[in-house]
């Protein structure tokens, strides 16, 4: 039932960009994006729904493919407060709609 | 105001006490969620409690009794845990419980097992 995101860690220099992509065995009905940095809970990023509708920030965008149960995450021109474990979440009418977070990306940005 | 609040903060108890943590959201969210989270892991689901009755028990082990007092409380009981449970406890509350739904989370409890 979890969602497996790449990659697992990434480190990028300041103003690079990074994709992260997540991936499920099961038909999607949602996917949302959340990033957690160390020893603090996580925060929504981003939530993508069956049939396109997209919320989010403006530096932060997400696709979302149902054919291919995937989504990804592009940071552009990333900043040092982008460092932290990025997760998405799923949801499929296989599980009863219910959410799971998925594997995890580690992203640090450096200077 | 979005905001879910969880306390205590930190909690260390030993394994014969009988402990609760304690979430509140006032945004009017008729589904609250447990997860537990252990380092370097994603949060893992135990509960969901959908406008006050319990709609998933992730098969969690009965030394974890969750109660909803009324929509805006959430509680988890602890009872007889093992130092395997410490953990960070991870609130968290939608508008229902649907998957279009974010999901908000509280900062969490600390949990350390001795």
């Amino acid at each position: 039932q979890q969602p497996v995101q790449s990659p697992q860690a990434v480190i990028l220099r300041e103003g690079e960009d990074a994709v992260i992509n997540c991936s499920s065995s099961k038909a999607l009905y949602s996917v949302h994006w959340y990033r957690q940095k160390h020893g603090e809970a996580p925060v929504f990023l981003m939530i993508l729904l069956k049939g396109g509708e997209q919320k989010g920030h403006e530096k932060i965008s997400a696709s979302f493919n149902e054919k291919k149960q995937q989504s990804s995450l592009y940071l552009t021109a990333s900043q040092l407060s982008y460092s932290g474990t990025y997760f998405c979440g799923t949801a499929s009418p296989n599980t009863g709609n219910q959410f799971y977070f998925g594997t995890g990306t580690s992203l640090t940005v450096i200077p | 105001d979005t905001e879910v609040t969880q306390t205590p903060k930190h909690l260390v108890m030993g394994m014969t006490n009988k402990k609760s943590l304690k979430c509140e959201q006032h945004m009017g969210h008729r589904a609250m969620y447990w997860y537990k989270q252990k380092a370097k892991k994603p949060p893992e689901l135990m509960f969901v409690y959908s406008y006050e009755k319990l709609s998933i028990n992730e098969s969690v082990p009965s030394r974890f009794s969750p109660e909803c007092p009324n929509s805006s409380l959430l509680n988890l009981h602890l009872h007889a845990l093992q130092p395997e449970d410490s953990a960070l406890y991870l609130c968290a509350s939608s508008q229902v419980q649907y998957s279009g739904n974010t999901i908000y989370f509280g900062e969490g409890s600390w949990l350390t097992v001795v």
